[in-house]
């Protein structure tokens, strides 16, 4: 079974931060990974699908890379709206594994 | 617009079986696969199990099978969680979520709001 493992945990930053998260599979997945941002109480948001597309009316300030085995999530420029938990997801094996996820807060 | 609302929730002792449903509307039902996935509070998401768009296929997590299935209705545009055997670690949040595109393995692109199971 494949394991997903998000790092950090947690991350601080300002407005207007460039910051960058982590996902790592434990074997290659090729780039059938996505990333979804969910806030407190509400269900999670698609943002990029097969590693670095962007799903429609996400903002360009969010991008992905990434292929195999290690992949990264960067926002370009924080903004207030973006506080809130990433989770990164093996969509393409069965057990479809989502990683702990990354909490995102405000420095 | 693609929504999906799911209902069924609420609080039941181990052992017992409880039967979620998820509402769906704005899509073609038979094009795409819908999915549930359940979040332990203040945990991470956990995919639980799935039915294929044309259902015939139905996928479920090991640690459910042999007590939760999938199922439809295409006639009330429903999907179901039927759960059984329940135990206090299947306690949480469970979200119905639609897979994005016409093939097996794709991200989710539209959830539900979620409904809560507390087993207790």
């Amino acid at each position: 079974d494949i394991q997903v493992t998000q790092y950090p945990s947690t991350l601080s930053g300002y407005v207007g931060d460039r910051v960058t998260m982590s996902c790592r599979a434990s074997e290659s997945i090729s780039r059938m990974l996505a990333w979804y941002q969910q806030k407190p109480g509400k269900a999670p948001k698609l943002l990029i699908y097969e590693a670095s597309k962007l799903e429609d009316g996400v903002p360009s300030r969010f991008s992905g890379s990434g292929s195999g085995t290690e992949f990264t999530l960067t926002i370009s420029s924080l903004q207030p709206d973006d506080f809130a938990t990433y989770h990164c997801q093996d969509y393409g094996s069965y057990s479809r594994k989502f990683g702990q996820g990354t909490r995102v807060e405000i420095k | 617009e693609v929504q999906l609302l799911e209902s069924g929730g609420g609080l039941v002792q181990p052992g017992e079986s409880l039967r979620l449903s998820c509402a769906a509307s704005g899509f073609i039902f038979g094009n795409h696969a819908v999915h549930w996935v359940r979040q332990t509070p203040g945990q991470g998401l956990e995919w639980v199990s799935g039915i294929s768009g044309s259902g015939r296929n139905t996928f479920s997590a090991d640690f459910v099978k042999g007590r939760f299935t999938t199922s439809r209705d295409t006639s009330k545009n429903i999907f179901y969680l039927h759960m059984s055997s329940l135990r206090v670690e299947d306690t949480a949040i469970y979200f119905c979520a639609k897979m994005r595109g016409l093939v097996i393995n794709d991200p989710f692109d539209v959830w539900g709001q979620g409904t809560l199971v507390i087993v207790s």
